[in-house]
């Protein structure tokens, strides 16, 4: 299978600052890529489609200016949340396919926490 | 509506005790089935695509076969190590992203 590499695994941050998480695929290249979010014991929640070279799609309810995401290459794509709170800490999740709607290959996670 | 439904949300098996998970889907135009194991605190690690009734995969002691309004994941005789979340997915009929079930987490008795 692919490999998607995601870092960093655990963060911990003042509540006020921002967060740059990194999502990169390692051997393939994606124009589309995925940032999941993952409440204890649930499944995974889509916050956003992540578009090489274009504006990320926003899922409903997803506040993009706190959640700021950036796919500059076709193998990088970051999520920053900007302006961490307490609310934001969570599981976040990141994932790529070869083509769409195909297998996605995930990121081994990120665990957020805001103090 | 794109929906993916799985059962059941828990299962608690002996060791060696087989069973099945199921995931019931509703979309139009099924362009594949995927199965995925999620340990806690970590990524989904990817088991299977499915494609079309009738198919079948296996993995050790993983086997997951598809119809055309479920798909489901046969364990025979699971060891401990067997325990985590296990997803079903399907892509969006309409769109490029992929629908969730909300998982079974499965735990296996020594």
């Amino acid at each position: 299978g692919a490999v998607v590499s995601q870092h960093p695994s655990r963060v911990i941050c003042k509540s006020g600052t921002s967060v740059k998480i990194e999502c990169r695929s390692l051997d393939f290249q994606a124009t589309t890529m995925f940032w999941y979010r993952q409440f204890p014991k649930k499944s995974l929640m889509l916050m956003a489609t992540s578009n090489e070279g274009s504006k990320a799609t926003y899922e409903q309810g997803v506040e993009k200016d706190k959640f700021l995401i950036n796919h500059a290459s076709l193998t990088l794509s970051t999520l920053t949340v900007t302006s961490a709170h307490p609310e934001d800490s969570s599981f976040y999740i990141c994932s790529a396919g070869r083509r769409p709607n195909t297998e996605a290959f995930f990121g081994q996670g990120t665990r957020l926490t805001v103090v | 509506e794109d929906q993916v439904t799985q059962s059941p949300e828990a299962l608690r098996l002996q060791e060696g005790e087989s069973s099945s998970l199921n995931c019931s889907y509703t979309v139009s135009g099924l362009r594949g089935l995927f199965w995925y194991r999620q340990d806690p605190g970590k990524g989904p690690e990817f088991l299977f695509t499915l494609y079309s009734a009738g198919e079948e995969k296996e993995k050790e002691r993983l086997k997951a076969t598809l119809t055309k309004k479920e798909s489901f994941l046969h364990i025979t005789a699971p060891k401990p190590e067997d325990s985590a979340t296990y997803l079903c997915a399907v892509p969006y009929s309409s769109a490029s992203k992929i629908i969730f079930g909300s998982g079974t987490r499965l735990s296996i008795r020594p």
